[in-house]
């Protein structure tokens, strides 16, 4: 079958830096994507990732494997509005969005 | 990015009532468009896919009689809750593909909060 798994629950400290990890196993890819999801809110677009390595975006940077099936988005400088749940999802051979379950994230003073 | 509006954004009807919650594309044509529904502190769950002219695909458990989907152009798709009951009330979110080829990334409604009462 197909598994997206990622840590259910981060703790980290305002202007630290977190790596939220994430593994998936899918028939066929198509790419790997991380939103952000605010309480109460649609999720909104982080990264793409379809080729091997990093990707930088300002304060957050994603990383994938495709060999070892894995994926982490990197935060920099955390910031209290940083606090949401972060979701994986990969696209397989049918183009179709496999989810994590999510990420949430907890940023402390 | 492109622009996914979903409207309305938050309802709250009588229990037996059908409601009817639009997504709407509005600077891309969308050729598949996704209904997903989300439990507090759960993840998404995907309801149904829907590509314009055709009919809904729905995932296993969702009664497709009870959802009723219409993705009758490239900018609009539909979900129509009928006779709504408590447990139906949900966060409901739309998303939608373009049609270019390569147009992997799906953009996200702002998402519909159903309250049944």
């Amino acid at each position: 079958g197909q598994n997206i798994d990622q840590p259910t629950e981060m703790t980290a400290t305002e202007g630290a830096i977190v790596q939220i990890n994430c593994t998936y196993q899918t028939s066929g890819f198509n790419g790997l994507f991380w939103y952000q999801q605010h309480a109460g809110e649609a999720p909104t677009f982080l990264s793409y990732n379809v080729l091997d390595g990093l990707e930088e975006k300002g304060r957050f940077s994603s990383f994938l494997s495709r060999s070892k099936g894995y994926s982490y988005l990197l935060l920099k400088e955390l910031q209290m509005k940083d606090s949401a749940s972060y979701l994986c999802a990969v696209m397989d051979s049918n183009y179709q969005l496999i989810w994590g379950a999510g990420t949430k994230l907890i940023i402390k003073p | 990015g492109a622009v996914v509006s979903q409207h309305p954004s938050w309802v709250i009807c009588k229990s037996g009532t059908s409601v009817k919650i639009e997504c709407r594309s509005l600077d891309f044509q969308a050729t598949t468009m996704f209904w997903y529904r989300q439990f507090p502190k759960q993840s998404l769950m995907l309801m149904a896919t829907s590509n314009e002219g055709s009919k809904a695909t729905y995932e296993q458990g969702v009664e497709k009689d009870k959802f009723l989907i219409n993705h009758a152009s490239l900018t609009l798709s539909t979900l129509t809750v009928t006779s709504a009951h408590p447990e139906d009330s949900s966060f409901y979110i739309c998303s939608a593909r373009g049609t270019n080829t390569g147009d992997t990334e799906a953009f996200f409604g702002q998402g519909t909060r159903l309250t049944v009462v």
